[in-house]
């Protein structure tokens, strides 16, 4: 069965902080899909990243950067000198199924308060 | 460009009523999903509708059923309201019915069951 596991509940930063966000999953597809979501306040979950399977290329973007290691099923995210606006609740997210997967079905982690202090 | 709307974005229901849920998605996407998210938790996939079929359901019971029309637009309606169907309904759209690209998700429909 599929899983994601984010272990860190809740994690306090003060500006300028780097933290890393830590994601672990379970699939027994081949291939499959990774993400990372932003929740605001809003409860708008915004879209950081996605990540194919077969693609294990760190991948920095700005302040945020992704290291996706398949063979400790792990796709950790870290945000280097973290700001306020950071603060936000963070969930990790796995696709099930890929091939003659007809649907778009994400399997979400429980996500990680971060909370980044001034 | 306008993005995925919810309405309505608060509601306070009492046990066992009924509630119907609406999301529009964004213009040209024909896939709508609902997940149901608990205080404190990750959102759990509900359903997907893919040019108005629906493609999957998650473990929920027949209590929750949805449709989408022609217009791409969708509902969600949840009978027999439970105290444990409180929560935040997400609406997410995607141009595509299949994991090809990331799901554009509304604010929600924040639902109280008293």
């Amino acid at each position: 069965a599929q899983k994601v596991t984010q272990a860190q509940t809740e994690i306090s930063v003060v500006e300028k902080e780097d933290v890393t966000l830590d994601c672990v999953y379970e699939t027994r597809d081949t291939t499959y899909y990774l993400f990372w979501y932003k929740q605001p306040p809003s409860g708008e979950l915004v879209f950081l990243i996605r990540r194919n399977s077969f693609d294990e290329q760190n991948e920095i973007s700005g302040r945020y950067s992704w290291n996706f290691q398949k063979s400790t099923s792990s796709f950790n995210f870290t945000i280097t000198a973290s700001q306020v606006v950071d603060s936000a609740v963070y969930f990790c997210a796995l696709s099930e199924g890929y091939y003659g997967g007809a649907t778009n079905k994400l399997i979400f982690g429980t996500g990680t308060l971060l909370a980044v202090q001034p | 460009d306008a993005g995925v709307t919810q309405s309505p974005t608060h509601l306070i229901k009492t046990r066992g009523q009924h509630v119907t849920l609406r999301c529009s998605p964004i213009s040209g996407h024909k896939s709508v999903s609902w997940y149901q998210q608990v205080l404190g938790q990750g959102p759990q996939f509900i359903f997907q509708y893919y040019e108005k079929e629906e493609r999957g359901r998650g473990n929920f019971p027949d209590r929750f059923s949805a449709r989408q029309f022609p217009n791409y637009s969708s509902e969600l309606n949840v009978n027999a309201l439970l105290l444990g169907d409180s929560a935040l309904y997400l609406c997410a759209s995607s141009p595509v019915g299949r994991v090809a690209g990331e799901l554009f998700f509304g604010e929600g429909s924040r639902l109280t069951v008293l």
